[in-house]
């Protein structure tokens, strides 16, 4: 148990819907990420919040947005969903920001 | 080309063989270098994490990180069935930020 906990585990939409995937990090880890892995792609990095504050962006879709929390939990809006977004979403938490810890993920299948 | 390369796999050995695992990266800034293992499309888990050039060990598994070469492996010895699994390698640049992973490789070990 990484101490990264992610909801849903898993989830089934329709194309155009909207979800929020949620996140709580480690006790004490500041920092969040959020990765998108899908069936022919590896991990790919969305967005990283640091004690509230975005840090860092990668290839995060304008349909695709992302906040911190004062409780440092994280949440992760996907909307306006196409057959594409179907993926494993993963939050990581970190302290210092090198070593991750991985939760879970949450399996997202739009139909 | 992507910052970091990973040999593609699948790879699939008998039980008790020696593994090598390998990633090249192109980003001189990478100072920080880890090693993932994921299990049937689980969380990522941290198995290896080194700093600088050089070896460590831990138990049946061996990080190599050449810097001047911009060079990683992970050896694993007298492989398990267990140790089925995709392994990541993953980079982080100096003063932590995003870390960026390899697409993994998928390692069979057949009893």
């Amino acid at each position: 148990d990484s101490g990264v906990t992610q909801t849903p585990k898993h989830l089934i939409t329709a194309t155009g819907q909207r979800v929020t995937l949620r996140c709580s990090p480690r006790s004490g880890d500041l920092s969040v990420y959020w990765y998108q892995q899908s069936l022919d792609q590896g991990l790919q990095f969305l967005i990283q919040y640091y004690n509230g504050e975005e840090r860092a962006k990668g290839n995060i879709l304008e349909r695709f947005s992302a906040q911190q929390f004062p409780d440092l939990h994280s949440e992760l809006n996907l909307s306006s969903l196409e057959l594409g977004d179907s993926a494993l979403y993963f939050c990581a938490s970190s302290v210092g920001g090198d070593r991750l810890f991985f939760g879970e993920g949450s399996r997202l299948t739009v139909l | 080309q992507k910052e970091v390369e990973q040999d593609p796999g699948p790879l699939s050995v008998p039980e008790g063989a020696i593994v090598s695992l390998n990633c090249t990266y192109s980003n001189s800034a990478f100072q920080y270098f880890m090693w993932y293992r994921q299990y049937s499309r689980k969380g990522p888990e941290l198995l290896m994490y080194t700093y600088s050039s050089g070896n460590k060990e831990d138990g049946r598994f061996t990080a190599q990180v050449d810097k001047s070469s911009k060079y990683i492996s992970l050896f694993i010895r007298d492989s398990q069935p267990s140790d089925s699994a995709t392994y990541l390698c993953a980079m982080t640049p100096r003063g932590a930020g995003k870390s960026t992973f390899g697409d993994g490789t998928t390692l069979t070990v057949k009893p």
